[in-house]
């Protein structure tokens, strides 16, 4: 069946411009996560959405990044004001739900460069 | 401290060798771990999951959970040059609504 799917696979954006990375989970997964990872780095988490709950905004660097979940399925990450530290690998990964036993799913990333 | 946490590596071992990768958990009441695989420039894939103490074999992998201890292990028999890559362990923040938390990754350099 259809993996995690992430659009666009990479975006050039000059300094000050916003952007936003989608994100379309396998169908019927409710937990969806966002990660940045920066070249030679590890998994940054940046926010968890589980259902109908309340998000974990825990991760977000700063104010200018924000994420949405619409009718529990495709998910965007927006980040405005780009600026030149924000260049990272932007990862999505949805399971089956909040139950321990469910192992994430990445998509492919979205490789944002900002110039 | 963090919830999962792993030796960054490298780690390296000569081709055939057995590579045991390792990762300590915090969250006493954890029940599940994975472990995935990212090659450079490629997204994780999950290679392993473990649901209770003990042993996993799948192939040449097997996964080792510890409760008691709290550490999860991942041995890789008959290393071969194309398992070289980063090794990440996941375990669920049961005071997080179960999110899933990864180490930090341990590379892996076999040799030829």
């Amino acid at each position: 069946g259809a993996g995690v799917s992430q659009s666009p696979s990479n975006k050039v954006t000059e300094k000050g411009k916003d952007v936003e990375l989608r994100c379309d989970p396998i169908s019927g997964h409710t937990a969806l996560y966002w990660y940045r990872q920066s070249l030679g780095q590890g998994l940054e988490f940046l926010i968890y959405f589980q259902g109908n709950s309340a998000p974990d905004k825990s991760g977000l660097p700063s104010d200018r990044f924000s994420a949405e979940r619409t009718g529990g399925s495709v998910s965007t990450l927006t980040i405005q004001r780009t600026q030149q530290e924000d260049s990272a690998v932007y990862l999505c990964a949805s399971s089956e739900g909040g139950a321990p036993n469910s192992p994430l799913h990445f998509g492919n990333g979205t490789r944002l460069t900002v110039t | 401290q963090k919830e999962v946490e792993q030796n960054s590596g490298p780690l390296s071992v000569p081709e055939g060798a057995i590579a045991s990768l390792n990762c300590t958990y915090s969250d006493r009441g954890s029940q599940s771990f994975f472990w995935y695989r990212q090659y450079s420039g490629k997204s994780p894939e999950l290679i392993m999951s473990i649901y209770s103490n003990g042993d996993k074999e799948d192939g040449r992998f097997t996964a080792q959970l510890n409760k008691a201890s709290q550490y999860v292990s991942l041995l890789i028999r008959d290393s071969q040059p194309s398992d070289s890559a980063t090794y990440l362990c996941a375990g669920p923040y049961l005071y997080a609504g179960n999110m899933l938390t990864f180490g930090g990754g341990t590379r892996l350099m076999v040799k030829p």
